[in-house]
């Protein structure tokens, strides 16, 4: 089974407004990684958070893991119209698994 | 350029058929994974080989079948006991500590006709 769960599944806003994306996952992890993927494409590493973080940025993005609760948020600010994608956690335990992820639709 | 490269980029098998899919990097990584993707839906883990000849089953494995003879090359048989291989699939390296990004390569769509 997947190790993430991305809600929510597909999310719609105009440009300008923040999109917050969340992850949930079962097990112990070594990171958590968020990449993005246009349609039909491969995918893009975004950003990794280490288990004994709690908090990250890079530039519009920031990142968030609570390991008591088993979850992450990606938060994008300012979003572009060029944001539009499909988003995905990832969680690394020697292997890397994914969630369903979060289609993000930004309107101009 | 370094890079991961899958080939091809669009396949077409008939029923019954084995194929077998390209994956190849020169970033000197030594984890890679394959995945499938069906529509609409997220990466599900089929394989992953962390060092040159060995190799894990993920969670949807059964069909598939895979190799490492080589550092820079992981390539995916789906057999013909793979009984919806209808889909797009995406190979990955990675360095072994898994504490740096995954490089993806670009996929291939494999269509059962």
């Amino acid at each position: 089974s997947q190790q993430g769960e991305e809600d929510p599944q597909a999310l719609s806003i105009q440009e300008g407004e923040n999109a917050t994306m969340n992850c949930s996952y079962k097990t112990s992890i070594n990171n958590l990684q968020w990449y993005r993927q246009n349609s039909g494409r491969g995918l893009v590493h975004l950003i990794l958070i280490r288990s004994n973080e709690r908090e990250k940025h890079s530039g519009r993005l920031r990142v968030t893991l609570d390991t008591s609760k088993k979850s992450s948020s990606l938060l994008i600010t300012a979003s572009r119209a060029a944001d539009t994608a499909s988003y995905f956690c990832a969680t690394v335990w020697g292997d890397m698994r994914f969630g369903a992820g979060t289609r993000l639709t930004v309107k101009p | 350029d370094g890079g991961i490269t899958q080939s091809p980029k669009y396949l077409f098998r008939k029923e019954g058929q084995n194929v077998t899919l390209s994956c190849e990097q020169n970033l000197n990584h030594d984890a890679m994974y394959w995945y499938r993707q069906d529509p609409g839906q997220g990466l599900r883990l089929i394989y992953y080989s962390q060092i040159v000849n060995d190799f894990q089953k993920g969670d949807i494995a059964e069909g598939y079948s895979v190799s490492r003879e080589k550092k820079e090359s992981f390539p995916l048989t789906v057999t013909s006991a793979q009984k919806n291989p209808t889909a797009f699939y995406l190979c990955a390296s990675s360095p072994l500590t898994g504490d740096t990004e995954a490089f993806f390569g670009q996929g291939t769509r494999l269509t059962v006709v």
